[in-house]
């Protein structure tokens, strides 16, 4: 069965900060991979996805998320924050002819301004 | 605005008291989907339908009964519900499933019920 570990459950950082997190998914087969980010009172949107190809996938907002096979990994990077990312980061995967996409717990990310 | 509408944006209910959430889509997909959004838990996925047949109830229990009249329409009918059943409930839809590849899923802004 496939399932999606998200290493940070709160992440406390200052504007300009660097942003790296963790994302690590279960399942031998082919993936599809996604960020989502939902903004305090929002709905869930698409930060980015990877279905296949270039193992670095860039998204809105100037985040970036890089997909390493070999570590079943799929974590999430900015270089740069911003206050108006405070937000809840969704990874997820689905496996390829599957209906479902499996979420991890999400990171709660706190930018200080 | 994502193109899938929930109601009421927030429920409070009694544990005797019957209620329905309705999700509505304008973005011509055929799959929809309920998930269960619990502080500190995994988004957890519910049901799918895709072209209003039921494809996937995942273990859910028999209080929560959901309704798919049509591809832009899913209900979530509640009853006897517990407190522990508190928590943010999300739709969304997505294209055909049928057709293969990774969905590409819409979600709405989700039903914040509170079980009192």
């Amino acid at each position: 069965a496939q399932s999606v570990s998200q290493h940070n459950h709160h992440v406390i950082l200052s504007e300009a900060a660097s942003l790296e997190l963790g994302c690590n998914y279960s399942y031998g087969g082919t993936v599809n991979l996604f960020w989502y980010v939902q903004y305090p009172g929002q709905h869930l949107q698409l930060l980015l996805k990877y279905f296949s190809g270039d193992p670095l996938v860039k998204g809105i907002k100037g985040f970036e998320a890089e997909f390493i096979k070999s570590k079943f990994s799929f974590n999430l990077r900015k270089p740069s924050v911003q206050w108006s990312d405070t937000a809840e980061y969704f990874c997820a995967v689905n496996a390829n002819r599957d209906d479902k996409i499996i979420f991890g717990k999400g990171t709660r990310l706190h930018i200080l301004p | 605005e994502t193109g899938v509408t929930q109601t009421p944006r927030h429920l409070v209910m009694g544990m005797t008291n019957k209620k329905s959430l309705k999700c509505e889509q304008h973005l011509g997909h055929n799959a929809m989907y309920w998930y269960k959004q619990s502080a500190k838990k995994p988004l957890e996925l519910m049901f799918v339908y895709n072209f209003k047949e039921q494809t996937e109830n995942n273990s859910v229990p028999s209080r929560f009964s959901p309704e798919c009249p049509n591809s832009s329409h899913l209900f979530l009918h509640l009853h006897t519900l517990q407190p522990e059943d508190s928590a943010l409930y999300l739709c969304a839809s997505s294209q055909d499933l049928s057709r293969g590849g990774p969905p590409q899923v819409s979600f709405g802004s989700g039903t914040r019920l509170t079980v009192v």
